[in-house]
């Protein structure tokens, strides 16, 4: 009920591609969905985030689809940049409880090599 | 901006000995948290605290204890260094209770058990 199910593992993508990262949650509850970016040697930093009442959200070159029906949700990185390898974390929680209820919870990752 | 500055980036210990990993935070957040992080395994929460002197166990307490005497600062503590302790460790913070408020990661302490 609890995970968050994160695919792929890693993704070697060329530069100007799309690099595409799906991830799945249980617990229909779950309503905030957050995307975070890991630089090699940095801690993890809110990228993006979505709540389930949109499909779609888009910030310049990054967008999440979400699918409430499926309870699944992607982020989308258009025209990737060797700028943006990184590994990227998924993640999801219950936006109006408090204490350990409203913790994120993590996907394991991606992590994404764009090649120039 | 915020930071969150963790007092090591790289810290090698001996099997059974104890350890403190400190964070301290600059911008009045009222939550901190410790996870660890792991290749294949994601982020995994430690403990986390919502208060001063306050705190509450995460997924994988065992292990670990924690401190939170100052509303800044959140120590992890390693009662018992074991091999199986060796891991990168985030702090993080986050402004308040509400969900939507990020979290702020530092950098990082890579912990090394011999």
């Amino acid at each position: 009920q609890q995970q968050v199910k994160q695919s792929p593992q890693s993704l070697i993508v060329q530069k100007g591609g799309i690099s595409i990262i799906n991830c799945a949650y249980e617990n229909t509850a779950f309503d905030y969905f957050p995307w975070y970016q890991q630089f090699p040697g940095k801690g993890p930093a809110l990228l993006i985030a979505i709540r389930p009442d949109v499909s779609e959200k888009k910030e310049g070159r990054f967008t999440i689809s979400f699918n409430k029906s499926a309870k699944q949700f992607s982020l989308h990185i258009m025209d990737s940049q060797p700028g943006d390898s990184a590994t990227y974390f998924c993640a999801a929680s219950l936006m109006n409880y408090g204490g350990s209820q409203g913790n994120l919870i993590f996907g394991k990752g991606t992590k994404l090599s764009v090649k120039p | 901006d915020v930071k969150v500055t963790q007092s090591s980036r790289y810290l090698v210990k001996r099997t059974g000995e104890k350890v403190f990993l400190e964070c301290v935070q600059d911008m009045d957040h009222e939550n901190m948290f410790w996870y660890r992080q792991d290749p294949g395994l994601g982020l995994r929460l430690i403990y986390f605290s919502y208060d001063v002197k306050m705190k509450e166990k995460g997924d994988i307490p065992e292990g670990y204890s924690v401190s939170r005497e100052k509303k800044e600062r959140f120590s992890l503590i390693l009662e018992s260094a074991s091999t199986n302790q060796t891991s990168m460790y985030l702090c993080a913070s986050s402004l308040t209770r509400t969900r939507g408020s990020p979290l702020h990661f530092g950098n990082g302490t890579r912990l090394t058990v011999t």
